[in-house]
């Protein structure tokens, strides 16, 4: 059973530009989430995706995006990057099954804007 | 508005001693709570979890504890070890809420030896 694996691990953007995030849902799961951690806080919910659907979403403008495919892996896009994007981007997996269940994290994306 | 608080930013312990760690939530529609451990350069890792319909969940070394009259929960670490010293983040869901995670900004852990 393979975990969470989130692509790439580090990057360095300008601000203005656009960003892709990807993230590979463990083994068996039909749920995702996108977190938005800042530094010393707690990860912020930014939306998520069950059978490629948007089905939630947090306090983030429109320019955050996301898709999931047939195989569950996902893609957050950024557009028009500000410098307070700058923050750990943590994809979280987990299987809906009608009742609450823990989400398995990725091991994260470091975004700088500079 | 935080809805999940975490208000002691960090504990240090001794090796073999008990870690009590604490978190306070204010939304009453919270029925669902997990703690989780985040070493730094990795994303976070489930440790347990509680539903609202349980005052208490144990697994190994790790308590948890639910009073939800106090809107109140802690986690117990019994005995701690040098291993432990990580971030915990105190997490919350809501039936309805698709299963979304409030959680808590975090308390940094550390266990001398």
């Amino acid at each position: 059973e393979t975990g969470v694996t989130q692509s790439p691990t580090h990057l360095i953007k300008t601000r203005g530009q656009q960003v892709t995030l990807r993230c590979s849902s463990q083994s068996g799961h039909n749920t995702v989430s996108w977190y938005q951690q800042a530094l010393g806080q707690g990860p912020q919910f930014i939306f998520q995706y069950y059978r490629e659907e948007e089905n939630g979403r947090g306090n983030f403008p429109p320019r955050f995006s996301g898709l999931q495919f047939p195989n569950y892996s996902s893609e957050l896009n950024v557009n028009a990057l500000e410098l307070d994007d700058s923050a750990l981007y943590l994809c979280a997996s987990s299987y809906r099954q009608g009742v609450n269940t823990e989400a398995f994290f990725g091991q994260g994306t470091r975004l700088t804007v500079v | 508005d935080q809805q999940v608080k975490q208000n002691s930013p960090s504990l240090s312990v001794q090796e073999g001693r008990i870690s009590i760690l604490n978190c306070d939530y204010t939304n009453s529609m919270f029925d669902y709570f997990l703690w989780y451990k985040k070493y730094p350069a990795e994303g976070p890792t489930f440790l347990i979890s509680i539903s609202s319909i349980k005052d208490k969940n144990e697994d190994g070394r790790f308590t948890v504890f639910l009073n939800k009259s106090a809107k109140h929960l802690s986690l117990h670490i019994v005995p701690s070890q040098p291993g432990d010293s990580a971030v915990y983040f105190c997490a919350a869901s809501a039936e309805g809420s698709n299963y979304k995670l409030t959680f808590g900004k975090g308390t940094l852990l550390t266990v001398n030896p």
